[in-house]
């Protein structure tokens, strides 16, 4: 079942600006991973973040963590046209495969 | 990085006919390896878990006749999907954990492309 729900369904900003996706989980993680799909392609790992960490960074990438919540936030900073994809959250609940949330699709306009 | 191939990338059969898809790890060993599923703009599904010398576990609502999963090594999963119909157009993609690595992350191959006229 999907667990995973990404706001917004689709994102459209300049170049330059910044973009935040959110995530929202229903049941315990693990551990939660984003993951970008370039159109018709397989999908390429972004960053992992544990249910004890809060922030992760990696490159012009920033994950949030908040388990009270069960949310999670992505945000690219600076985006390129090169940053336009869909984005999914895939949340790991220990023991249990992945479950991934509908995705966000961004455009970044040049 | 870990990479994982899969074979073909994208193909076309006529309705009836069985398509096999091959997914490969190249540079790791993965007892575990995944089969997903998805629409045209929709997220992936997972269809399968696939287990090195094991039978696969399959998730509720996908039917293991049709949908057969063989992991006869290490390095190779194969998906056929038996009797295709039209409604079995889809992307499938598969991923492995890597046995000796980072375990909590799967490598995601290129994805197939299934047409079934």
């Amino acid at each position: 079942s999907q667990q995973g729900e990404e706001d917004p369904q689709a994102l459209s900003i300049q170049e330059g600006e910044n973009a935040t996706m959110n995530c929202s989980y229903k049941t315990s993680i693990n551990n939660l991973q984003w993951y970008r799909q370039n159109s018709g392609r397989g999908l390429v790992h972004l960053i992992l973040i544990r249910s004890n960490e809060r922030e992760k960074h990696s490159g012009r990438l920033r994950v949030t963590l908040d388990t009270s919540k069960k949310s999670s936030s992505l945000l690219i900073t600076a985006s390129r046209a090169a940053d336009t994809a869909s984005y999914f959250c895939a949340t790991e609940n220990y023991g249990q495969n992945f479950v991934f949330g509908p995705g966000t699709r961004l455009s970044v306009l040049p | 990085g870990a990479v994982v191939s899969q074979h073909p990338s994208r193909v076309i059969c006529k309705s009836g006919t069985s398509v096999k898809i091959e997914c490969r790890s190249l540079d790791f060993q993965a007892t575990t390896m995944f089969w997903y599923r998805q629409f045209p703009k929709q997220s992936l599904m997972l269809m399968a878990t696939s287990n090195e010398g094991s039978k696969a576990t399959y998730e509720q609502g996908v039917e293991k006749d049709k949908f057969l999963i063989n992991h006869a090594s290490l390095t190779l999963s194969t998906l056929t999907v038996t009797s295709a119909h039209p409604e079995d157009s889809s992307f499938y993609i598969c991923s492995a954990r890597d046995l000796a690595g980072y375990q909590e992350t799967q490598y995601f191959g290129p994805g197939t492309r299934l047409l079934v006229l």
